[in-house]
């Protein structure tokens, strides 16, 4: 079993749409969570981090849940913009940040 | 961002010969880490550093080697490029504090013919 695991998708979805993906990962005791967004043939960027009592920027809301051990991304009122592939991290230990593959979205006018 | 440059931004080599991809920061970051991205397996980190001079390998480390020689720089040798290192490597930074973000530069892609 992978360390972290995304659905790949793509998740195509209409612009307006709430779309939401969520991120498991094996490690118990695994300590801090964040969220990536990747466009196409560039680097990965922080969307944001994952707070224990989940939180919100504008549009995006990160929940994590300890006991099922996912953390999950909710974007709401989708734009054409938000396109790009979504990327959850999981840090375990002091240096050991683990990426999960990925998972593409789509909003289609 | 974090101020992080990575050299060269694109380049094509043959098998057998070494290659040095370069990473610069101006952060004054503790942490440099190096990653290789291909299709499939997302990112896998190849070496990091938690100092000047202090390294370490990470999972997919065969054949690289770093070397980190003050705290902006951190450099990638390929020491034979083979062709399954053809991929495309991102360099990233965090600040000392435990569970900080890591910050990547615009990486590099490699093709070994």
């Amino acid at each position: 079993r992978k360390e972290v695991e995304q659905d790949p998708g793509p998740f195509n979805v209409p612009e307006g749409a709430t779309v939401a993906f969520n991120c498991t990962y094996s490690n118990s005791a695994s300590q801090s969570f964040f969220w990536y967004r990747q466009d196409c043939r560039k680097e990965p960027k922080l969307l944001m981090s994952v707070y224990s009592s989940g939180n919100e920027d504008g549009r995006f809301t990160a929940q994590l849940n300890r006991a099922s051990q996912y953390i999950s991304l909710l974007i709401r009122d989708s734009k054409l913009s938000d396109s790009a592939t979504y990327l959850c991290v999981v840090i375990m230990g002091t240096y050991k940040y683990i990426f999960g593959t990925g998972t593409r979205l789509k909003v289609l006018a | 961002d974090a101020g992080i440059t990575q050299s060269p931004r694109h380049k094509v080599t043959e098998t057998g010969t070494p290659v040095t991809l370069r990473c610069h920061q101006t952060e004054n970051h503790r942490y440099m880490y190096w990653y290789r991205q291909d299709p499939g397996h997302g990112l896998r980190l190849i070496h990091y550093s938690y100092g000047v001079k202090d390294t370490d390998k990470g999972e997919v480390s065969d054949g690289y080697s770093v070397s980190r020689s003050k705290t902006e720089d951190f450099l990638l040798t390929l020491e034979s490029a083979t062709s399954s290192q053809t991929s495309v490597y991102f360099c990233a930074t965090r600040a000392g504090q435990n569970n900080s973000p890591l910050h990547f530069g615009n990486g590099t892609r490699l093709t070994v013919t």
